[in-house]
């Protein structure tokens, strides 16, 4: 089965620019998620799907930041402007339902940013 | 409050002792637990689960945990550590709250395997 494919894998982009990322769960999974990992730390939840709707954005600095999922399949997160901190790797991951807490996340290899 | 602990931040072995890493959680709920493993450059991948069946649980490459309620601990460990094992691990409390699954991580724990 195929793993969540994330891209692009690296990017380099100037302060105030724009980047987006784009994810593709693994098939039928219902719940997709995106984090922020800064060098050295755990992942951060930026945001959480079910199908196509947000369960959890509390943690989304939404005034630069914004994510969607609009036929409940692959998803985007956006950045602008970007701000040196926002340096981190991007992860998506997926799960197969939202009933039960048992069931596997599967990560992608994520997305490395590099703001500078 | 739910929070996970992971109680070092850095461990360091020599190949072929055993490798313990220790993770203490805290929740209302009966959680499912997670340890992942993060290979440098690389994404978060699965080493074994704990999901209300036996409290001992093997993983892939010879790791195993076990889940002691009693102690809100599930320590993950490895009889023989080898070189290959040196990485970031994450221990990850999943549980079901407010009508939807949460994941907390914690810090992680960098593991380093000498010669």
């Amino acid at each position: 089965e195929a793993g969540v494919a994330q891209s692009p894998r690296y990017k380099i982009i100037e302060k105030r620019q724009s980047v987006a990322f784009w994810c593709n769960p693994i098939s039928g999974h219902a719940t997709l998620y995106w984090y922020q990992q800064i060098l050295g730390q755990g992942p951060k939840l930026l945001i959480q799907f079910q199908n196509n709707g947000v369960v959890d954005d509390s943690q989304l600095p939404k005034d630069r930041f914004s994510a969607e999922r609009l036929k409940g399949v692959d998803s985007t997160l956006k950045i602008q402007p970007a701000k040196l901190e926002d340096s981190a790797v991007y992860l998506c991951a997926s799960r197969p339902t939202n009933v039960g807490s048992g069931n596997t996340i599967y990560f992608g290899e994520g997305s490395w940013l590099t703001v500078v | 409050a739910q929070s996970v602990t992971q109680l070092d931040s850095h461990v360091s072995v020599s190949e072929g002792t055993p490798v313990l890493l220790r993770c203490n959680y805290s929740s209302s709920y009966s959680p499912s637990l997670f340890w992942y493993v993060q290979h440098p450059n690389k994404g978060l991948q699965l080493l074994l689960k704990y999901t209300s069946a036996a409290t001992l649980v093997k993983g892939i490459n010879g790791f195993e945990a076990e889940f002691k309620k009693s102690e809100t601990s599930f320590h993950l460990t490895k009889p023989s550590a080898h070189m290959s094992d040196a990485a970031e691990y994450f221990c990850v409390v999943s549980l079901f709250s407010g009508g939807y699954n949460k994941l907390i991580f914690g810090a992680g724990t960098r593991l380093a395997v000498h010669p």
